[in-house]
């Protein structure tokens, strides 16, 4: 268990439909990053929060956004979605050094 | 062309033996190096990671990284059923502060199965 927690497993919604992904990272990391899996990209980077503020950004889709609160959770927000969405997104979270990021379970999304 | 490539395999080994997976690369500005390793429905979880070029050792893993040939590999030696996952290998550059970027970019992934 990374200690970095992902709500919820499991996602099924339509096409168009706008859904929030939430991801709690470990005690005292403040670097929340948030990745998509499938199966013809592989893993690929979305963004990074760091204490609140947008660190990185990644190839992330305009319909998608993401922001990280004064607790430290983060949220994904997905809206419109297609078909091509589905996929499974990971939470990342990672303390001082950015390197070592230790992944959540991960979320997957299906869209139908 | 991908950034990092990865032979997806998938790849077969009987338990015990060695086994070697690799990874290349065109990003020169590429400095830390890991290997993640994935279950079945499961999150990532860290084996390894180096910064440049050179070896580490972390109980039966291997890490080596050759910069001048854009070239990264994990040896496991005495490889086991439970080692049965996909492995991932990741890289990062460096900003301008000298430290690494939060961004991983990652490679295909190679299936390893370990049958006894």
């Amino acid at each position: 268990d990374s200690g970095v927690t992902q709500t919820p497993k499991h996602l099924i919604t339509a096409t168009g439909q706008r859904v929030t992904l939430r991801c709690s990272p470990r005690s005292g990391d403040l670097s929340v990053y948030w990745y998509q899996q499938s199966l013809d990209q592989g893993l690929q980077f979305l963004i990074q929060y760091y204490n609140g503020e947008e660190r990185a950004k990644g190839n992330i889709l305009e319909r998608f956004s993401a922001q990280q609160f004064p607790d430290l959770h983060s949220e994904l927000n997905l809206s419109s979605l297609e078909l091509g969405d589905s996929a499974l997104y990971f939470c990342a979270s990672s303390e001082g050094s950015q390197v070592t990021q230790y992944f959540g379970p991960g979320t997957r999304l299906t869209v139908l | 062309q991908k950034e990092v490539e990865q032979d997806p395999g998938p790849l077969s080994v009987p338990e015990g033996a060695i086994v070697s997976l690799n990874c290349t690369y065109s990003n020169s500005a590429f400095q830390y190096f890991m290997w993640y390793r994935q279950y079945s429905r499961k999150g990532p979880e860290l084996l390894m990671y180096t910064y440049s070029s050179g070896n580490k050792e972390d109980g039966r893993f291997t890490a080596q990284v050759d910069k001048s040939s854009k070239y990264i590999s994990l040896f496991i030696r005495d490889s086991q059923p439970s080692d049965s996952a996909t492995y991932l290998c990741a890289m990062s550059g460096l900003n301008a502060g000298g430290t690494s970027y939060g961004k991983l970019t990652f490679g295909q992934g190679t299936i390893l199965t370990v049958h006894p």
